[in-house]
């Protein structure tokens, strides 16, 4: 089975301070992806990747960054947190021969808030 | 922009009740759609993908339809369980996952 592992289920932080969410996956997925996901928004996404060192933009990357140094981990990173940012965050992975036909797998979450 | 809808946004049947969740898409235009649950607090599962050339998929006591040109996929659960009581969301694919906003099942012992 394909494992997503998130790093934190539930993170505090303050305002204005540097934030790291690690993803990191086992099954050699070329595709990872970040989303958030609030209530009567849905899940939208913020980065994707689709192999090392490579990112592009989802539909909500202000204020968000990301890194992706090997195939298995890709991080999430708010530069400078604000309490609009305080969501639920998930990681997901796929493999690649189309980035769409693949399913994706994803991990249990990152619930973060921002005080 | 693709906007996916789900209806109802909630349901609650007694045990045993088949369960039939919607979905509707509005660009026809995609490489598959994907059935998830999720459960509170947690991620999503994957339960199904239906790939754009295929009209169904079955797994279990699960069956999703899909009819690309209508803009609209259904996922029917047979004989449905206290269990199968999650939050089911659909996606759907153009290189990107555009997700509804939900189907909240309550089944009732």
């Amino acid at each position: 089975d394909v494992k997503v592992t998130q790093s934190s289920r539930y993170l505090v932080k303050r305002t204005g301070e540097k934030v790291f969410l690690e993803c990191v996956q086992d099954m050699d997925h070329e595709n990872m992806f970040w989303y958030r996901q609030d209530p009567g928004l849905g899940l939208r996404l913020i980065y994707f990747s689709y192999d090392v060192k490579m990112k592009e933009k989802g539909d909500i990357p202000e204020g968000y960054s990301v890194s992706r140094e090997k195939k298995e981990r890709f991080s999430l990173i708010l530069e400078s947190a604000s309490t609009n940012q305080t969501s639920m965050y998930l990681c997901a992975s796929s493999r690649t021969q189309g980035i769409g036909n693949q399913p994706q797998h994803f991990g249990d979450g990152t619930r973060l808030s921002i005080l | 922009k693709q906007e996916v809808t789900q209806i109802p946004a909630a349901l609650s049947v007694p045990e045993g009740e088949n369960l039939v969740l919607n979905c509707s898409f509005t660009d026809s235009a995609i490489y598959n759609l994907q059935w998830f649950r999720q459960d509170p607090g947690k991620g999503l599962t994957s339960l199904l993908l239906i790939q754009s050339s295929q009209r169904e998929q079955t797994s279990g006591r699960l069956n999703a339809s899909l009819d690309k040109s209508s803009g609209r996929s259904t996922l029917y659960i047979a004989a449905s369980q206290p269990g199968d009581s999650a939050t089911y969301l659909c996606a759907v694919s153009d290189y990107k996952l555009s997700f509804g906003a939900g189907t909240t099942v309550t089944v009732r012992a």
